[in-house]
């Protein structure tokens, strides 16, 4: 079946810095691919997503891409804030298949 | 639209106990599904449906059972609660199954099982 994996964290990072959190998958056919965050104490929440290879999603400043060839859709920021932190899922359609989340921590 | 919403928020059972948890959305989505989110393990599908009266089995079905008998509701029941079903619930849905469409998520319910 399909499956996703993403990098283990935790993740600290300081305020402006840039971030990276790899996501690769396994699929068959042309999955569509997403990335969730989710808040302290809340549900997940769409960040962005793309349909077909070499698309790019953006919101907020993330950005990932579809690359079939790498089996990849690597989430980037280029400078992450405070507000940022909370753990973030790679995820594969459909039905959804999640990655294990990262938690990524933010200090001021 | 109040989206997908969750009751109870919180619960607490003892082992052997049965209760069902509620899911409804009001946005006419086909796609409904549960999931539950455990440390280290991300999320796993309990069960999914793809429109009314239709329901199939994800990566964990054991222990949980499901109906779709309209297309707002979709209650999860646990019929004999185990402790290693404490775990947090979320209910999501999709405007269809189609690989394109996002799911919307509830604000889930954490249950215990002591």
């Amino acid at each position: 079946g399909d499956s996703v994996t993403q990098m283990e964290g935790p993740v600290t990072l300081s305020e402006e810095a840039f971030l990276t959190i790899n996501c690769t998958y396994t699929a068959t056919g042309y999955p569509s691919l997403f990335w969730y965050v989710q808040y302290p104490g809340e549900g997940l929440q769409l960040l962005l997503k793309a349909t077909k290879a070499d698309d790019k999603g953006s919101n907020k400043g993330f950005e990932a891409t579809y690359r079939k060839e790498t089996t990849s859709f690597h989430l980037e920021k280029g400078s992450v804030q405070v507000s940022d932190s909370a753990v973030y899922f790679c995820a594969c359609s459909a039905p959804l298949v999640f990655g294990k989340g990262t938690r990524l921590s933010v200090i001021a | 639209n109040a989206g997908v919403t969750q009751t109870p928020k919180f619960q607490v059972l003892k082992t052997g106990q049965s209760m069902t948890l509620q899911c409804a959305q009001d946005m006419n989505h086909e796609y409904m599904s549960w999931y539950r989110q455990d440390p280290g393990m991300g999320l796993r599908l309990i069960h999914y449906s793809v429109g009314a009266g239709i329901t199939d089995q994800g990566e964990v079905p054991n222990g949980y059972n499901v109906s779709r008998s309209t297309t707002e509701d979709f209650p999860l029941r646990l019929l004999s609660a185990a402790p290693s079903q404490t775990s947090v619930y979320f209910c999501a849905s999709s405007y269809s199954s189609d690989r394109m469409y996002e799911q919307y998520f509830g604000p889930g319910t954490r249950l215990t099982v002591t």
